[in-house]
C-alpha cells in the first residue's frame, strides 16, 4: 500500500449507530488530517493531529471524536449523527519538521458517508 | 466576506484550449498557495504548490501568484478530456494551519 489509505470508502449508519473511519498513511509523515466534504461547499479543515497530539480541533461536534494512536494511523469515531452529517470525510498528511508543518498535504480518497 | 472565493463553473472548454482558473482569497497572513485536482469519488491530489508571487510551471500547468492583489491562477495549456476534474486552490498561513479551500471550479474539457 502506497500513500494514504481509508477505510471503509462508503458507509451507510443510522443516526443511533457508532462507526470508526480508519485513515492510515505510508508516506513517513508525522501530521495527519481530518476534513469534510459536503455538496456545494468547500473542504472544512476538522482536526489536526501532530505526532499523536491533536493540535486544533476546528469547532467540529462533540458527536466526532478522533484518535490517533501513533504518527500513520488516525481514527474518527462517529456517534449518534445527524442527516446533515452525510459528506465525504477524507484524511491527510504532511511532514513535519522541528514543529513546523510542510504545507503539502497529501489526501487519501474519502469515506462517503450517509447518515439516514 | 469568505476567505477564498472560487467560481464553481461548470466550465466547459474545447480540447486543445488554453484554461484559466482563478481563486482570490481576503487574508493576506496567506503565504503558501496550493491547486489541487479531484476526480469524481476520489480524494484530491496536489497539483501545484508555491510561497512567492509570480509563476511556476510544471508541464502543461502554470501556476500564478499575485499578493498585492490577492488572487491565484491556475492555467492549463492544450488542455486534454483527462484534465476533466475540480480544481481546488487551497491556501495556508503555514504552521499549524490546515488548509483553506475554495469551493472548487469544476471543468469539463469537450472532445
Amino acid at each position: 500500500e502506497t500513500g494514504v489509505t481509508q477505510t471503509p470508502r462508503h458507509l451507510v449508519m443510522g443516526m443511533t449507530n457508532k462507526k470508526s473511519l480508519k485513515c492510515e498513511q505510508h508516506l513517513g509523515h508525522n501530521a495527519m488530517y481530518w476534513y469534510k466534504q459536503s455538496a456545494k461547499k468547500p473542504l472544512e479543515l476538522m482536526f489536526v493531529y501532530n505526532f499523536k497530539e491533536q493540535t486544533e480541533n476546528n469547532s467540529v461536534p462533540s458527536r466526532f471524536s478522533p484518535e490517533c494512536p501513533n504518527s500513520s494511523h488516525l481514527f474518527l469515531h462517529l456517534h449518534t449523527l445527524q442527516p446533515e452529517d452525510s459528506a465525504l470525510y477524507l484524511c491527510a498528511s504532511s511532514h513535519d519538521s522541528d514543529g513546523r508543518y510542510s504545507e503539502t498535504q497529501y489526501f487519501g480518497p474519502g469515506t462517503r458517508l450517509l447518515v439516514l | 466576506q469568505k476567505e477564498v472565493e472560487q467560481d464553481p463553473g461548470p466550465l466547459s472548454v474545447p480540447e486543445g484550449a488554453i484554461v484559466s482558473l482563478n481563486c482570490t482569497y481576503s487574508n493576506s497572513a496567506f503565504q503558501y498557495f496550493m491547486w489541487y485536482r479531484q476526480y469524481s469519488r476520489k480524494g484530491p491530489e496536489l497539483l501545484m504548490y508555491t510561497y512567492s508571487s509570480g509563476n511556476k510551471e510544471d508541464g502543461r500547468f502554470t501556476a500564478q501568484v499575485d499578493k498585492s492583489s490577492k488572487y491565484i491562477s491556475l492555467f492549463i495549456r492544450d488542455s486534454q478530456p483527462s484534465d476533466s476534474a475540480t480544481y481546488l486552490c487551497a491556501i495556508t498561513r503555514g504552521g499549524a494551519d490546515g488548509l483553506t479551500f475554495g469551493k472548487g471550479t469544476h471543468l469539463i474539457i469537450q472532445p
